[in-house]
């Protein structure tokens, strides 16, 4: 399944550190969404991008910014991150449709903040 | 607040055991239901969704769950587990304006 790719696969990174996760899908979707996998705990929603407007923003911390620039890719930099931002990022894509919506994920980015 | 139980965190059966993991939401209006398995290593896939007709779903590997509107439920039932269906469930809930919802997940362990 190569619908939707993510880059990296895994960083490490200190808390003084600026990168990017980047996320590509080949589905033709319009609507692409970050989401925050930690252990024991629901998938967080941190950012909605319909038609590459970001339409939800579920209070995410600063330090976390997305940024869409076209219908197929979306990238999350992160800069002076904590410890407890240390998760699974994972990036999904959908058609949005009213009334039917169908995310699909991709591997995710595990990482990890020194 | 909307929100998602998965009451069962971790599951441990038998191989051609019978599953049900259990899926209760909160929300009184109209939703689309799903869930997604992530097998170990791999990314988070689509099991089976709900949207409407049948409240019985069929998804794939034999899996099917059964949407029941007055107990806010969507369980999630297999006959006959197999040593491959070892992995994490989520169920998710989409409410009016396209939110989605996610449980915390149940880990299924199946014993050979």
């Amino acid at each position: 399944e190569t619908g939707v790719t993510q880059t990296p696969r895994h960083l490490v990174m200190g808390m003084t550190n600026k990168k990017s996760l980047k996320c590509e899908q080949h589905l033709g979707h319009n609507a692409m969404y970050w989401y925050k996998q930690s252990a024991k705990k629901p998938l967080e929603l941190m950012f909605v991008y319909s038609l590459e407007e970001r339409v939800e923003n579920n209070s995410v911390p600063s330090r976390f910014s997305p940024e869409c620039p076209n219908s197929s890719h979306l990238f999350l930099h992160l800069h002076t991150l904590q410890p407890e931002d240390s998760a699974l990022y994972l990036c999904a894509s959908s058609q949005r449709l009213a009334g039917s919506d169908t995310q699909y994920f991709g591997p995710g980015t595990r990482l990890t903040v020194l | 607040a909307q929100s998602v139980s998965q009451h069962n965190h971790h599951v441990i059966l038998s191989e051609a055991a019978s599953l049900e993991l259990g899926c209760n939401y909160s929300y009184g209006g109209t939703v689309n239901l799903f869930w997604y398995v992530q097998y170990p290593g791999q990314h988070l896939q689509l099991l089976l969704k709900y949207f409407s007709g049948d409240p019985l779903v069929k998804g794939i590997k034999g899996f099917e769950a059964e949407f029941i509107k007055s107990k806010f439920s969507f369980n999630l039932r297999k006959p006959s587990v197999q040593w491959s269906d070892t992995a994490e469930y989520f169920c998710a809930v989409m409410a009016r304006g396209d939110k989605f919802y996610f449980g915390s997940g149940t880990k299924l362990n199946v014993k050979p």
